[in-house]
């Protein structure tokens, strides 16, 4: 079984100060993990995916996210935030097993930008 | 330009109605999902196919049907069994395989399904 939690709902940062999405998840295998970001009533946009080549790693519009295995976490971060961010915000986990490939949404992180 | 199509973008449906949702996708991906989407409860998958003619149940099928007679098309048929159908409904579709690759879904925009 696998599982992804993302531990904010709401984030609210101010344009041009770091952001950091947080993600932990739970996977009994070697899981690949996505963060993925929707805009008000559109479809989700790939940011970045990590799939074991390396442990930082680098996404779409200047995002990053960070493997730790021992903290069981994939955090999303961006050194400074553009009023174009605000989304809504998914980490997603696949191991194996489960349906449809043993993909997991989180619930979503709404990235509020204040000017 | 190559990706997915969903149509209509907004749907009104009275209850006791049956409605279709369409999604198209010229990727050439084999594996096609439909997900529901509602506030704070992330994506759930409904159905997916990962070939013709053949589609599984998601998390929760019920109340919905699919048909996978082509390819690029994967149509949802949301019945009158469901009862609760107001959400944003979201397609999506990937390569199958285990090649590196194969694991990244790419969503359409999404229809928007209003109950009245």
């Amino acid at each position: 079984a696998q599982s992804v939690t993302q531990l904010d709902s709401h984030v609210s940062v101010s344009e041009g100060t770091p952001v950091l999405l947080r993600c932990n998840y739970s996977s009994s295998y070697s899981p690949s993990l996505f963060w993925y970001v929707q805009h008000p009533n559109k479809g989700l946009q790939l940011l970045l995916k990590y799939t074991s080549a390396a442990t930082l790693v680098k996404g779409i519009n200047g995002f990053e996210a960070e493997f730790k295995k021992s903290e069981t976490s994939f955090h999303l971060t961006k050194p400074s935030a553009h009023m174009s961010d605000a989304a809504e915000y998914f980490c997603v986990v696949k191991g194996r097993g489960g349906g449809a490939d043993g993909l997991t949404f989180g619930k979503g992180t709404h990235l509020i930008i204040q000017p | 330009d190559g990706g997915i199509t969903q149509s209509p973008k907004y749907l009104f449906r009275k209850e006791g109605q049956n409605v279709t949702l369409s999604c198209e996708q010229n990727l050439n991906h084999d594996a096609m999902y439909w997900y529901r989407q509602d506030p704070g409860q992330g994506l759930r998958l409904i159905y997916y196919s990962q070939i013709v003619n053949d589609f599984q149940k998601g998390d929760i099928a019920e109340g919905y049907s699919v048909s996978r007679e082509k390819k690029e098309s994967f149509p949802l048929t949301v019945t009158s069994a469901q009862k609760n159908p107001t959400a944003f409904y979201l397609c999506a579709s990937t390569w199958s395989g285990s090649y590196e690759g194969t694991d990244t879904q790419y969503f359409g925009p999404g229809t928007r399904l209003t109950v009245l």
